[in-house]
């Protein structure tokens, strides 16, 4: 069965800091991956995804992830941290070839900004 | 684009009753609804499944009768919540997906406290 591990419940970097937030997948054929930010009673908002074109993606907002396939990761990074880029973020795979398109979603990775 | 609605975004009822949650696909036709329920500093959990014109597809352990979809368009499903007692209290979040893709886009959510 497919998985996706956050490791990290709890991130918190610098302001101008660097950005790193994993997401490792367990699948025996490459998902399609998605990196959702959701900020306090909100929904979710797509940052970016991957769909088996290019490994190295760039989202909104500054944020890119690269796909490994020997790693079974995506991890999502961004150069520099903003005040504006404290909320939640989510990893998520949907398998290609079950048909559903529903998404398995990871336990999700809360990231503080510090002054 | 890719713009989903939710509606009510905020709703409080008396044990008992029953309520309805609306989501609608403002700018693309939704081949897939999803429903979700999220608890505090928790991730998603799926509910159902949603196809126009189709039933929908339950995941294990929600009980298809206290929890109706209706999917009768391709922009809009709805989400009833039949007789709420205050364990239903959460977050609900739909998505859809447009058709020909995997990624969902989601709604921003609709709080619902039963008192």
């Amino acid at each position: 069965a497919q998985s996706v591990t956050q490791l990290g419940s709890h991130v918190s970097v610098s302001e101008g800091a660097l950005v790193l937030l994993r997401c490792n997948y367990s699948s025996s054929v490459p998902p399609y991956l998605f990196w959702y930010v959701q900020y306090p009673n909100q929904g979710l908002q797509l940052l970016l995804k991957y769909t088996s074109a290019a490994t190295l993606v760039k989202g909104i907002n500054g944020f890119e992830a690269e796909f490994k396939k020997s790693e079974t990761s995506f991890h999502l990074t961004k150069p520099s941290a903003h005040m504006s880029d404290a909320a939640e973020y989510f990893c998520a795979v949907t398998p290609t070839t079950s048909g559903t398109y529903k998404y398995i979603f990871g336990t999700g990775t809360r990231l503080k900004v510090l002054a | 684009g890719a713009v989903v609605s939710q509606h009510p975004s905020r709703v409080i009822c008396k044990s008992g009753t029953s309520v309805k949650i609306e989501c609608r696909s403002l700018d693309f036709q939704a081949t897939t609804m999803f429903w979700y329920r999220q608890f505090p500093k928790k991730s998603l959990m799926l509910m159902a499944t949603s196809n126009e014109g189709s039933k929908a597809t339950y995941e294990q352990g929600v009980e298809k009768d206290k929890f109706l979809i209706n999917h009768a368009s391709l922009t809009l499903s709805t989400l009833t919540v039949t007789s709420a007692h205050p364990e239903d209290s959460s977050f609900y979040i739909c998505s859809a997906r447009p058709p020909g893709t995997y990624e969902q886009y989601f709604g921003p959510g609709t709080r619902l406290t039963v008192t």
